[in-house]
Protein backbone atom coordinates (compact mmCIF):
# COMPACT_ATOMS: atom_id res chain seq x y z
CA UNK A 1 0.00 0.00 0.00
CA UNK A 2 0.81 3.24 -0.84
CA UNK A 3 2.26 5.06 2.55
CA UNK A 4 1.53 8.80 3.18
CA UNK A 5 3.64 10.82 5.40
CA UNK A 6 2.80 14.04 6.65
CA UNK A 7 4.36 16.61 8.61
CA UNK A 8 4.51 18.53 11.41
CA UNK A 9 2.02 16.12 12.91
CA UNK A 10 1.32 18.75 15.41
CA UNK A 11 1.75 22.64 14.15
CA UNK A 12 0.50 25.55 16.85
CA UNK A 13 -0.03 28.47 14.86
CA UNK A 14 -0.22 31.86 15.65
CA UNK A 15 -3.89 33.88 13.84
CA UNK A 16 -3.18 35.74 11.15
CA UNK A 17 0.16 34.12 10.25
CA UNK A 18 1.22 32.02 7.26
CA UNK A 19 0.96 27.73 8.18
CA UNK A 20 2.77 24.82 6.24
CA UNK A 21 1.90 20.98 5.91
CA UNK A 22 3.71 18.65 4.00
CA UNK A 23 2.97 15.25 2.69
CA UNK A 24 5.09 12.59 1.17
CA UNK A 25 4.15 9.91 -0.49
CA UNK A 26 6.10 6.40 -0.81
CA UNK A 27 5.08 6.15 -4.58
CA UNK A 28 4.56 7.93 -7.54
CA UNK A 29 1.14 9.21 -7.65
CA UNK A 30 0.87 10.07 -11.29
CA UNK A 31 -2.15 7.70 -12.54
CA UNK A 32 -2.22 6.12 -15.50
CA UNK A 33 -4.48 8.45 -17.13
CA UNK A 34 -2.00 11.26 -16.24
CA UNK A 35 -3.46 12.90 -13.08
CA UNK A 36 -2.05 13.11 -10.03
CA UNK A 37 -5.23 12.24 -7.56
CA UNK A 38 -3.40 13.49 -4.56
CA UNK A 39 -6.42 15.39 -2.10
CA UNK A 40 -6.17 17.59 1.21
CA UNK A 41 -9.00 17.33 3.76
CA UNK A 42 -9.79 18.96 7.18
CA UNK A 43 -11.73 17.63 10.32
CA UNK A 44 -12.57 19.59 12.99
CA UNK A 45 -13.62 18.06 15.94
CA UNK A 46 -16.94 16.36 15.58
CA UNK A 47 -17.20 17.02 12.14
CA UNK A 48 -17.18 14.59 8.94
CA UNK A 49 -13.69 15.30 6.92
CA UNK A 50 -14.27 17.78 4.27
CA UNK A 51 -12.26 17.84 1.14
CA UNK A 52 -10.40 21.05 0.43
CA UNK A 53 -8.13 20.76 -2.32
CA UNK A 54 -8.24 17.89 -5.27
CA UNK A 55 -5.82 17.02 -7.94
CA UNK A 56 -2.92 18.59 -5.66
CA UNK A 57 -3.77 22.52 -6.29
CA UNK A 58 -7.27 22.76 -6.97
CA UNK A 59 -9.50 24.02 -4.39
CA UNK A 60 -13.00 22.64 -3.71
CA UNK A 61 -16.25 24.66 -3.72
CA UNK A 62 -16.48 27.43 -1.11
CA UNK A 63 -12.86 27.05 0.27
CA UNK A 64 -11.24 30.02 1.18
CA UNK A 65 -8.65 31.37 -1.17
CA UNK A 66 -6.21 31.53 1.85
CA UNK A 67 -5.45 27.48 1.51
CA UNK A 68 -3.54 26.63 -1.47
CA UNK A 69 -1.94 23.19 -2.62
CA UNK A 70 1.44 22.37 -4.21
CA UNK A 71 3.97 19.64 -5.36
CA UNK A 72 4.72 17.68 -8.26
CA UNK A 73 5.54 14.05 -6.23
CA UNK A 74 6.95 12.87 -3.95
CA UNK A 75 6.09 15.78 -1.79
CA UNK A 76 3.45 18.29 -1.38
CA UNK A 77 2.12 21.10 0.44
CA UNK A 78 -0.32 22.85 1.73
CA UNK A 79 -0.21 26.32 2.53
CA UNK A 80 -2.30 28.45 4.88
CA UNK A 81 -1.29 32.09 4.09
CA UNK A 82 -3.41 33.61 6.87
CA UNK A 83 -4.73 31.01 9.74
CA UNK A 84 -8.14 32.30 11.15
CA UNK A 85 -9.98 30.77 14.05
CA UNK A 86 -11.98 27.95 12.34
CA UNK A 87 -9.33 26.64 10.31
CA UNK A 88 -8.47 24.39 13.78
CA UNK A 89 -8.13 21.02 13.45
CA UNK A 90 -6.54 17.99 11.39
CA UNK A 91 -5.61 18.19 8.23
CA UNK A 92 -5.02 14.95 5.68
CA UNK A 93 -3.93 14.01 3.05
CA UNK A 94 -4.64 11.34 0.94
CA UNK A 95 -3.86 9.51 -2.40
CA UNK A 96 -6.50 7.98 -4.53
CA UNK A 97 -3.92 6.75 -7.43
CA UNK A 98 -3.05 3.45 -6.02
CA UNK A 99 -5.93 1.27 -4.74
CA UNK A 100 -6.43 0.69 -1.33
CA UNK A 101 -7.04 4.52 -1.56
CA UNK A 102 -4.64 5.97 1.60
CA UNK A 103 -4.28 8.84 4.07
CA UNK A 104 -2.06 10.73 6.15
CA UNK A 105 -1.47 10.32 10.01
CA UNK A 106 -2.55 13.62 10.30
CA UNK A 107 -1.43 16.72 11.21
CA UNK A 108 -3.14 19.05 14.29
CA UNK A 109 -3.34 22.43 13.56
CA UNK A 110 -4.44 24.75 17.04
CA UNK A 111 -4.17 28.02 18.07
CA UNK A 112 -0.96 29.07 20.14
CA UNK B 1 -27.48 20.15 -1.69
CA UNK B 2 -25.69 16.95 -1.94
CA UNK B 3 -26.87 14.82 1.45
CA UNK B 4 -25.39 11.84 2.14
CA UNK B 5 -27.59 10.13 6.09
CA UNK B 6 -25.90 6.54 7.11
CA UNK B 7 -27.80 4.24 9.06
CA UNK B 8 -27.76 0.57 10.17
CA UNK B 9 -24.60 0.80 12.87
CA UNK B 10 -24.89 -0.19 16.87
CA UNK B 11 -23.30 -2.53 18.98
CA UNK B 12 -22.59 -6.32 18.04
CA UNK B 13 -20.58 -9.01 19.22
CA UNK B 14 -17.64 -10.43 17.61
CA UNK B 15 -18.28 -12.70 15.05
CA UNK B 16 -21.99 -11.04 14.01
CA UNK B 17 -23.07 -8.74 10.98
CA UNK B 18 -24.06 -5.39 10.35
CA UNK B 19 -26.05 -4.09 7.13
CA UNK B 20 -24.74 -0.38 6.79
CA UNK B 21 -27.45 1.76 4.61
CA UNK B 22 -26.71 4.96 3.00
CA UNK B 23 -29.36 7.42 1.37
CA UNK B 24 -28.34 9.81 -0.94
CA UNK B 25 -30.10 13.32 -2.46
CA UNK B 26 -29.48 16.23 -4.00
CA UNK B 27 -27.40 14.93 -6.54
CA UNK B 28 -27.86 12.22 -9.82
CA UNK B 29 -26.70 9.24 -7.92
CA UNK B 30 -26.86 6.53 -11.03
CA UNK B 31 -23.39 8.65 -12.36
CA UNK B 32 -21.33 8.36 -9.48
CA UNK B 33 -18.85 5.74 -7.60
CA UNK B 34 -19.55 5.79 -4.24
CA UNK B 35 -17.62 4.62 -1.32
CA UNK B 36 -17.18 4.00 2.28
CA UNK B 37 -14.50 5.14 4.56
CA UNK B 38 -14.01 4.39 8.00
CA UNK B 39 -12.55 6.48 11.26
CA UNK B 40 -11.89 4.08 14.46
CA UNK B 41 -11.78 6.37 17.49
CA UNK B 42 -8.83 8.52 17.51
CA UNK B 43 -7.44 7.72 14.21
CA UNK B 44 -7.19 8.72 10.69
CA UNK B 45 -9.60 7.62 7.87
CA UNK B 46 -9.35 4.57 5.83
CA UNK B 47 -11.02 3.66 2.69
CA UNK B 48 -12.78 0.46 2.76
CA UNK B 49 -14.96 -0.12 -0.23
CA UNK B 50 -15.77 1.93 -3.65
CA UNK B 51 -18.08 0.74 -6.08
CA UNK B 52 -18.69 2.05 -9.55
CA UNK B 53 -22.02 4.34 -11.00
CA UNK B 54 -23.84 0.56 -12.26
CA UNK B 55 -22.46 -1.62 -9.29
CA UNK B 56 -20.09 -3.95 -12.01
CA UNK B 57 -16.66 -3.11 -10.36
CA UNK B 58 -16.24 -3.16 -6.67
CA UNK B 59 -12.95 -2.55 -4.80
CA UNK B 60 -12.06 -3.73 -1.10
CA UNK B 61 -9.25 -3.14 1.34
CA UNK B 62 -7.74 -6.31 2.19
CA UNK B 63 -8.86 -5.95 6.03
CA UNK B 64 -12.42 -6.62 4.99
CA UNK B 65 -11.96 -8.73 1.63
CA UNK B 66 -14.46 -11.87 1.77
CA UNK B 67 -16.15 -10.43 4.80
CA UNK B 68 -17.89 -6.69 3.82
CA UNK B 69 -19.77 -6.97 0.45
CA UNK B 70 -20.51 -3.22 -1.10
CA UNK B 71 -23.62 -3.02 -3.25
CA UNK B 72 -25.84 -0.22 -4.66
CA UNK B 73 -29.50 0.34 -5.86
CA UNK B 74 -29.71 3.37 -8.17
CA UNK B 75 -33.55 3.18 -8.68
CA UNK B 76 -33.35 3.41 -4.70
CA UNK B 77 -30.11 6.16 -4.32
CA UNK B 78 -29.08 4.31 -1.88
CA UNK B 79 -25.49 2.33 -0.84
CA UNK B 80 -25.28 -0.61 1.24
CA UNK B 81 -22.45 -2.54 3.20
CA UNK B 82 -23.02 -5.56 4.19
CA UNK B 83 -20.67 -6.58 6.77
CA UNK B 84 -20.07 -10.35 8.05
CA UNK B 85 -18.21 -11.73 10.80
CA UNK B 86 -17.08 -8.78 12.57
CA UNK B 87 -14.14 -8.13 14.66
CA UNK B 88 -13.12 -5.41 17.15
CA UNK B 89 -10.62 -3.68 14.92
CA UNK B 90 -14.03 -3.01 12.66
CA UNK B 91 -15.14 -0.90 15.34
CA UNK B 92 -15.22 2.78 13.56
CA UNK B 93 -17.36 5.38 12.28
CA UNK B 94 -18.24 4.18 8.92
CA UNK B 95 -18.57 7.02 6.29
CA UNK B 96 -20.55 7.20 3.18
CA UNK B 97 -18.82 9.48 0.72
CA UNK B 98 -19.39 10.08 -2.98
CA UNK B 99 -16.24 9.71 -5.10
CA UNK B 100 -15.40 12.64 -7.60
CA UNK B 101 -11.86 12.16 -8.71
CA UNK B 102 -10.55 9.12 -7.14
CA UNK B 103 -11.88 10.61 -3.46
CA UNK B 104 -14.49 11.79 -1.64
CA UNK B 105 -16.28 15.09 -2.28
CA UNK B 106 -18.85 14.99 -0.01
CA UNK B 107 -19.34 12.80 2.81
CA UNK B 108 -22.35 11.90 4.89
CA UNK B 109 -21.90 11.72 9.09
CA UNK B 110 -21.28 8.96 9.53
CA UNK B 111 -22.51 5.64 11.48
CA UNK B 112 -21.24 4.51 14.54
CA UNK B 113 -20.21 0.60 14.56
CA UNK B 114 -18.85 -0.81 17.63
CA UNK B 115 -17.85 -4.70 17.97
CA UNK B 116 -17.23 -5.79 20.95
CA UNK B 117 -18.46 -8.76 23.58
Amino acid sequence: DVVMTQSPLSLPVTLGQPASISCKSSQSLVHRDGYTYFHWFHQRPGQSPRRLIYLVSNRDSGVPDRFSGSGSGPDFTLKISRVEAEDVGVYYCMQGTHWPWTFGQGTKVEIK
Amino acid sequence: EVQLLESGGGLVQPGESLRLSCAASGFTFSIHWMGWVRQAPGKGPEWVATIKEDGSEKYYVDSVKGRFIISRDNAKNSLYLQMDRLRAEDTAMYHCARVVGHSGDHWGQGSRVTVSS
